[in-house]
């Protein structure tokens, strides 16, 4: 089974509509953290935010909010009056110790989000 | 801050060939990381230090992949002989510590084509 499963594999909106992307994660251990990281077309995967297993308040940080729901291994990730710079693959992540004695970060497949002007 | 520096940007071999990706991580970070990451899908974790010693290689294939950190700074990972399964996008990652709630910062990554 997949540790981290975004089953959006694309998703395409206009300018100025709010945008939700979806995680689904699976893991055995009682802490753990989730990431959501940023790749542009340039290529560099860029932080956007980290959750520990035990703070579900959710955040928000301008136009970017984050939904952290334990009871449903959940962590969505909407984005507010999308603007086209905001194209980018988006990756939900899992820091767990997996099957391993080191934290392991996990990447889902990623959803391409297009921004149409 | 300087980044986490990669090269070469870019990669093309025949299969069979060998080639080396080299990084340079954050100053200070003692942890490195190397992902692989195909096209259309996540980054997948090859190998995991810790300064210079090996925290997690479990999913490196060590029978053609290595890598080594051996003063715990810079990072080299090797594939040889290279397969056409090869191709993808080397990403080099580290963070200040290995503890699992450290962001990863990542570099630009090396693209290998095998032909």
């Amino acid at each position: 089974a997949q540790k981290v499963t975004q089953a959006q594999t694309e998703i395409s909106v206009v300018e100025k509509e709010d945008v939700t992307l979806d995680c689904v994660y699976e893991t055995r251990d009682t802490t753990y953290y989730l990431f959501w990281y940023k790749q542009p077309p340039s290529g560099e995967l860029v932080f956007l935010i980290r959750r520990n297993s035990f703070d579900e308040q959710n955040e928000i940080s301008g136009r970017y909010s984050w939904n952290f729901q334990k009871s449903t291994s959940s962590f969505n990730f909407t984005i507010t009056a999308s603007q086209v710079v905001d194209s980018a693959v988006y990756f939900c992540a899992l820091s767990d110790f997996s099957s391993g004695s080191a934290r392991q970060l996990t990447f889902g497949s990623g959803t391409q989000l297009t921004v149409l002007p | 801050e300087a980044g986490v520096a990669q090269s070469p940007r870019y990669k093309i071999i025949e299969k069979r060939q060998s080639v080396a990706f080299w990084c340079n991580p954050i100053s200070g970070h003692a942890t490195l990381y190397w992902y692989q990451q195909i096209l259309g899908q996540g980054p997948k974790l090859l190998i995991q230090f810790q300064n210079n010693g090996v925290v997690d290689d479990s999913q490196l294939p060590k029978d053609r992949f290595s890598a080594e950190r051996l003063k715990g700074v810079d990072s080299t990972l090797k594939i040889q002989p290279a397969k056409l399964e090869d191709s993808a996008v080397y990403l080099c990652a580290s963070s200040f510590d290995g503890r699992g709630n450290s962001p990863l910062h990542f570099g630009n990554g090396t693209r290998l084509t095998v032909t």
